[in-house]
């Protein structure tokens, strides 16, 4: 199984471009998430969903957007990046509604906008 | 609001000795679920430990065990023998009944020789 994949793993942006980080998963999880990581602020959820069709705001949701249209898919559109929106992303899955199923997460998307 | 507070953001041990990782949380529900993620310099995310909240028993993974203090809101992780490949960040979580998984800032532990 290849789990959670992400790409790309590395993008650079000029301030103002948009771009979708891919996520997918083969697990048949039904929960999906996405967070970015920035130094001394751990991982910040921005979006999430409990199952297709179903999206939810996380902690830092401004200037981006999901959808859920097929269960394994769920990409993160930045609309107009920001030098702010430099992090790593990480993509993360679960079967959800039960805490013993743990996130299974991406290795990760470094974004740099410039 | 559901919050996580990892107060250390930096430690360093000898290996073989035993450390222990703080974590505290805040949340409205009463039952919910806890987690220990490490994260090593790969980058790679990956679960140590969890716990439910309506289980009393503290949960424990070969070397690794959480001191679950309920009233508190305490959730410590404990490293026994540790080893040079304990070293990495270590990132305390919590998922209440809305399914949001919420993470603290972490803890970057470093094993020494």
């Amino acid at each position: 199984n290849a789990g959670v994949t992400q790409t790309p793993k590395f993008q650079v942006l000029k301030t103002g471009q948009s771009m979708t980080l891919q996520c997918a998963q083969d697990m048949n999880h039904e929960y999906m998430s996405w967070y970015r990581q920035d130094p001394g602020m751990g991982l910040r959820l921005i979006h999430y969903s409990v199952g297709a069709g179903i999206t939810d705001q996380g902690e830092v949701p401004n200037g981006y957007n999901v959808s859920r249209s097929t269960t394994e898919d769920f990409p993160l559109r930045l609309l107009s990046a920001a030098p702010s929106q430099t992090s790593v992303y990480f993509c993360a899955s679960s079967y959800g509604r039960r805490g013993d199923s743990p996130l299974h997460f991406g290795n990760g998307t470094r974004l740099t906008v410039t | 609001a559901q919050t996580v507070t990892q107060s250390q953001p930096e430690m360093s041990v000898q290996e073989a000795e035993t450390v222990t990782l703080s974590c505290t949380y805040d949340t409205s529900e009463n039952n919910y679920y806890l987690f220990w993620y490490k994260q090593p310099p790969s980058r790679q995310m990956i679960l140590v430990i969890r716990q439910e909240a309506y289980k009393q028993q503290n949960a424990t993974e070969n070397r690794f065990s959480v001191n679950f203090q309920k009233a508190a809101k305490s959730f410590s992780l404990k490293i026994s023998d540790s080893q040079l490949g304990d070293t990495a960040m270590y990132f305390c979580a919590s998922m209440n009944r809305d399914d949001k998984i919420i993470f603290g800032k972490g803890t970057r532990l470093h094993i020494l020789p």
